[in-house]
């Protein structure tokens, strides 16, 4: 049974590209969750979404970002315009309805 | 909303010897609360959760207890071992409906051999 299965796992972007982040839930799990950690940090709330509905993004900036998860596919983060105080590692955690959340290894984004 | 707040940040122990992490959190309607171990580069991975219908949860060397009055819960390491090193944390939701986690800042624990 595979995990939470994330891509690229490090990404390089300049100042103004854009930054696409993939996470495919574990087997069985619909409801996926976005974090960002930034180095020596906790994980802060981005976006919970369910099979093509967005749930709550409230944790994430107004501007720049978006995310969907598609019915079929993997969810999508998606950073438009990069800055440097992008750079982070960005997660993205699953679940079933009331099962505890298990987070993907990450991706790492730097940006020049 | 929620606030949840972890100590000590940083905490060293001998190894064989007990390890506490403590946390508080501030909204009474969470009722769930797990714990995640992070090693350097890696995924937060789920050590132990426990529910707001229970006081304390086992699983060999890791306890966690939890206060529903007074909103603090804990985290027990005992016999600690070198590969217990990483950073901990905390966090708090709601079950019910899927809430997304809110974290504490994290508390990395050295063991020292």
């Amino acid at each position: 049974n595979a995990g939470v299965m994330q891509n690229p796992r490090h990404l390089v972007r300049r100042r103004g590209q854009e930054a696409r982040l993939r996470c495919s839930p574990m087997k069985g799990h619909s409801h996926v969750y976005w974090y960002r950690q930034l180095p020596e940090e906790g994980l802060k709330f981005m976006v919970y979404l369910q099979k093509e509905n967005i749930i709550d993004e409230s944790g994430m900036p107004k501007e720049r970002f978006s995310a969907e998860f598609p019915k079929e596919g993997p969810s999508i983060l998606r950073i438009q315009q990069v800055v440097r105080g992008d750079s982070a590692a960005y997660f993205c955690a699953s679940s079933d309805r009331d099962s505890p959340q298990y987070f993907g290894p990450g991706t790492r984004l730097t940006v020049l | 909303g929620e606030n949840v707040e972890q100590h000590p940040s940083t905490l060293s122990v001998q190894e064989g010897d007990s390890a506490v992490i403590k946390c508080t959190y501030s909204d009474s309607a969470s009722n769930y609360f797990p714990w995640y171990k992070q090693e350097l580069g890696k995924r937060p991975q789920l050590i132990i959760d426990i529910r707001s219908n229970v006081g304390e949860k086992k699983d060999q060397r890791i306890a966690v207890t939890l206060n529903k009055t007074a909103k603090h819960f804990s985290l027990h390491i005992t016999e600690t071992q070198p590969e217990d090193s990483a950073v901990y944390f905390c966090a708090a939701s709601s079950l019910s409906g899927n809430t997304p986690l809110v974290f504490g800042k994290g508390t990395r624990l050295s063991v020292i051999a």
